[in-house]
């Protein structure tokens, strides 16, 4: 089976512009997750998806936001871009009942960058 | 909340030395318990899980984990480091039956000397 891929790799914005980031599970899977991941807060939960419902979202401001569609691809939206969102954006996927003990597989990530 | 403590952001081994990286998790009862390591600009692979059971774990590349529920505990362990194994590792908690997200704690960084 391939992988969790997300697209872009890597993403260079400026202050003030909005991003979607893609994320494609694993094949079956219907839970992801994004993750942000940065020097000073390392791993931070943003929100879960399963079956196009957003199941759990984290302590994130309004700005991002996230779908999830009937393939179970995923996207994420941050929205008015601050220097403080440059991180490493990781997405997972989980199985078919999504349940929290089913192993999370995570992609590349991809690598954003607010100048 | 569950919280995960690592304690140890750096350490430095020489290869073929053993290894232990300690995780401290708090929770109102017994997580899911993960190791997973990311090597530089990668995403997280998962190295071995807890859920229940035995309490020794045996996890890919060698790894091993003990859950010690009197000390709070989940510290990995591999008898003979490699270079190759130079990444940093994570461990998470997840909570049985309820928020489907995992908690990381903050990561410790392995450098492996020659």
């Amino acid at each position: 089976k391939a992988g969790v891929t997300q697209t872009p790799r890597y993403l260079i914005k400026t202050r003030g512009q909005q991003v979607t980031l893609s994320c494609s599970p694993i094949s079956g899977h219907r839970s992801v997750s994004w993750y942000q991941q940065t020097p000073g807060q390392g791993l931070q939960f943003l929100f879960e998806y399963f079956s196009e419902t957003q199941r759990n979202k984290g302590n994130f401001p309004g700005r991002f936001s996230g779908r999830q569609f009937s393939n179970s691809r995923s996207e994420m939206n941050v929205s008015t871009l601050e220097l403080g969102d440059s991180a490493l954006y990781l997405c997972a996927s989980r199985g078919t009942s999504g349940g929290a003990g089913e192993t999370q597989y995570f992609g590349p990530g991809t690598r954003l960058l607010v100048l | 909340a569950q919280s995960v403590t690592q304690p140890d952001i750096h350490i430095t081994v020489s290869e073929g030395a053993s290894l232990e990286l300690r995780c401290n998790y708090s929770y109102g009862a017994t997580p899911y318990l993960f190791w997973y390591v990311q090597s530089p600009g990668q995403g997280l692979q998962l190295l071995l899980k807890y859920f229940s059971g035995d309490t020794l774990v045996q996890g890919i590349k060698g790894f091993e984990a003990e859950f010690k529920r009197s000390q709070s505990s989940f510290n990995l362990r591999k008898p003979s480091v490699h270079w190759s194994d130079a990444a940093e590792y994570f461990c998470a908690v997840g909570q049985p039956g309820g928020n489907e997200k995992l908690t990381f704690g903050t990561g410790t960084r392995l450098t492996i000397i020659p």
